[in-house]
């Protein structure tokens, strides 16, 4: 069974720029986090999907921040504009039935 | 306020002893806890499930345990080895919705 792809691995961005983010889920999973670590912490949730309809977002910076899952499926999450911040490693997970969460490896921005 | 706290300190033990690793919550009513290992440059990897009517779960050399009225979950390698060291974090499920704590680092001393 493929994992959760996520991409680019790794972006180094200038402050006040804008980046994206992509993540393919585990066929089948109809939920999909998206979150924010930052070093030394716990993942943070930004977001939660369940098929394409956001369950959670309340810690998502809306002014900065945004992300869509068109068609059910894929997702994207972006930037714009980044500050120094938001420098962090963005995990994408999806879930079958909410009981365990499997995560990609993370995109891990340096915003400069 | 909501707070998931872990062992703050990085965790040092010899190779064979066992580790233990605590997990507090405030102001959550998880329907169940879930422990995680995350290596260096990767994500969280799920290790084991305990939900809130259970008091202990044990998979192979790991065991939690989970006591609702202390709100508190530990977590157990027994003769732990060089290649548990990892950070292992705690996150609890309410509603539909998972929270981590900030992670715990354990290394184990050959």
């Amino acid at each position: 069974e493929a994992g959760v792809a996520q991409s680019p691995r790794y972006k180094i961005i200038e402050k006040r720029q804008s980046v994206a983010f992509w993540c393919n889920p585990i066929s089948g999973h109809a939920t999909l986090y998206w979150y924010q670590q930052i070093l030394g912490q716990g993942p943070k949730l930004l977001i939660q999907f369940q098929n394409n309809g956001v369950v959670d977002d309340s810690q998502l910076p809306k002014d900065r921040f945004s992300a869509e899952r068109l068609k059910g499926v894929d997702s994207t999450l972006k930037i714009q504009p980044a500050k120094l911040e938001d420098s962090a490693v963005y995990l994408c997970a999806s879930s079958w039935a909410a009981t365990e969460a499997f995560f990609g490896q993370g995109t891990r921005l340096t915003v400069v | 306020s909501q707070k998931i706290e872990q062992n703050s300190e990085a965790l040092n033990i010899q190779e064979g002893k066992t580790a233990t690793l605590t997990c507090n919550y405030t102001n959550y009513s998880p329907a169940y806890l879930q422990w995680y290992r995350q290596d260096p440059g990767r994500g969280p990897v799920f290790l084991l499930l305990i939900r809130e009517n259970e008091k202990e779960k044990r998979k192979e050399r790991l065991k939690v345990t989970f006591d609702t009225t202390l709100k508190q979950s530990l977590f157990h390698i027994t003769a732990s080895q060089p290649a548990d060291s990892a950070t292992y974090l705690c996150a609890l499920r309410t509603g539909n919705q998972f929270y981590f704590g900030t992670g715990t680092s354990l290394t184990v001393i050959p």
